[in-house]
């Protein structure tokens, strides 16, 4: 079944406590991106990934890192979080210019 | 700054009601895509356009690239339709989303 798949699904953490998201498909696409997801804010990008090794900022990546090492996976890291990365995070991936397939969504509490 | 504005924020419509939400964007485009998000969250694209029109059973979804607009409309909506509806423009390799417009249909 062609499929994102994000994991955890939900994740509660303390301010400065190392995290990683990860975020795999397995539809062979170039294309991947994070969003997070915010009351009021609708859907913002982090990054994105033109394919392995290639990776650029979206419209909100401050606070945020990320690595394209293998075609599958886009994983996202937050080195150091704080409270305003309470949200809910999105992966998808698509075939370059397409319509995207979204992940199940990662719900992250930051106290 | 909002790239992406639609309307309405809410609407409640009967079963069997035909409905159009609006989405106008202001910046240059390659393509402008409508999603749905549930209401357990997940996000399915419902549309992929660049120009025209495009329709899949009952939704059918028009751009004007001259006027920065587009529509998705909904012929004879059903409860199982209650969903947020998203549009979002792809600039080159970005995405920029609307706030989206969360629909309720009553049987």
């Amino acid at each position: 079944e062609a499929q994102v798949t994000q994991n955890p699904r939900y994740l509660i953490t303390v301010t400065g406590k190392k995290l990683t998201v990860t975020c795999s498909q397995n539809m062979n696409h170039e294309y991947m991106s994070w969003y997070r997801q915010d009351p009021g804010l609708g859907l913002r990008q982090i990054y994105y990934s033109m394919n392995v090794e290639v990776t650029d900022k979206g419209d909100v990546p401050e606070g945020y890192k990320v690595s394209r090492k293998e075609k599958r996976n886009f994983p996202l890291i937050l080195e150091s979080p704080s409270p305003n990365q309470t949200s809910l995070y999105f992966c998808a991936s698509s075939a370059g210019p397409d319509t995207q397939y979204f992940g199940p969504g990662t719900r992250l509490t930051v106290l | 700054k909002n790239e992406v504005e639609q309307s309405p924020q809410n609407l409640t419509a009967q079963e069997g009601e035909f409905i159009t939400i609006n989405c106008s964007y202001s910046v240059g485009i390659s393509a402008l895509h409508w999603l749905q998000q549930h209401p357990g969250g997940g996000i399915v694209s419902l549309f992929m356009l660049s120009s025209g029109k495009k329709k899949h059973g009952r939704l059918i979804a028009t751009i004007n690239i001259q006027e920065k607009h587009s529509s998705l409309h909904i012929t004879a909506s059903h409860p199982r339709d209650s969903a947020v509806y998203i549009c979002a423009v792809e600039t080159g390799n970005q995405f920029y989303f609307g706030t989206g417009t969360s629909l309720t249909v009553i049987p």
